[in-house]
């Protein structure tokens, strides 16, 4: 099993470009989300879903869309980038039986100059 | 508000010894609260985990200690190594609600 896959692992973005932060998973996962890593400052929630074509904002959700098509791919679309979105993006998937953590990408490290 | 506050924000440890990260909770109602670990470049990953009806658990040099009337948890990493330094999240999950709520983390140092 490859867990959760994002793509691209690195990208450079001038201000105002717009581009699609991929993630899939494997592991036939209900809930999906995406966070972002700022230093010091932890992990804040993007946006999640809970299933194919359910999707809510969490705490940080300004600039960012996202849709979930299909139960592996929850995709994070970045519009009119601005440097404030400089992070690094994870994806995370977990079932919605039992109460297993999270499994997390390996993320993607997005400068916006 | 659902919060988790998590402390120190950064640790140094000698080689052997044992570290030591807090956190704290609100919210009566989570009911499993995972330790992540996460190294340079890398993804956190899940570390250990207990729900609040056991006080403590153990995984190799790994124990999460619980106090429930408290509403704290701790993670002691005994016989510290170098391989160990890494940052650290706790998180607590509310299993009606989707989403874990993390604290901001501790990066430990263990110094050869």
């Amino acid at each position: 099993n490859a867990g959760v896959t994002q793509t691209p692992k690195f990208r450079i973005l001038k201000i105002g470009q717009s581009m699609t932060l991929q993630c899939t998973q494997d592991m036939n996962h209900n809930y999906m989300y995406w966070y972002r890593q700022d230093p010091g400052m932890g992990l804040k929630l993007i946006y999640y879903s809970v299933g194919a074509g359910i999707t809510d904002k969490g705490e940080v959700p300004n600039g960012y869309n996202v849709s979930r098509s299909t139960t592996e791919d929850f995709p994070l679309r970045l519009e009119l980038a601005a440097p404030s979105q400089t992070s690094v993006y994870f994806c995370a998937s977990r079932t919605q039986q039992g109460s297993d953590g999270y499994t997390f990408g390996s993320g993607t490290r997005l400068t916006v100059v | 508000q659902q919060q988790v506050k998590q402390s120190p924000q950064s640790l140094i440890v000698q080689k052997g010894g044992i570290s030591i990260i807090n956190c704290a909770y609100e919210n009566t109602a989570f009911d499993y609260f995972p330790w992540y670990q996460q190294f340079p470049g890398k993804g956190p990953a899940l570390l250990i985990a207990i729900r609040p009806d056991v006080s403590e658990k153990k995984e190799g040099r790994f124990t999460i200690s619980f106090n429930k009337s408290a509403k704290q948890f701790s993670l002691h990493i005994m016989d510290s190594q170098p391989g160990d330094s890494a940052t650290y999240f706790c998180a607590a999950l509310n299993s009606g609600y989707s989403t874990l709520t993390f604290g901001k983390g501790t990066m430990l140092l263990v110094s050869p």
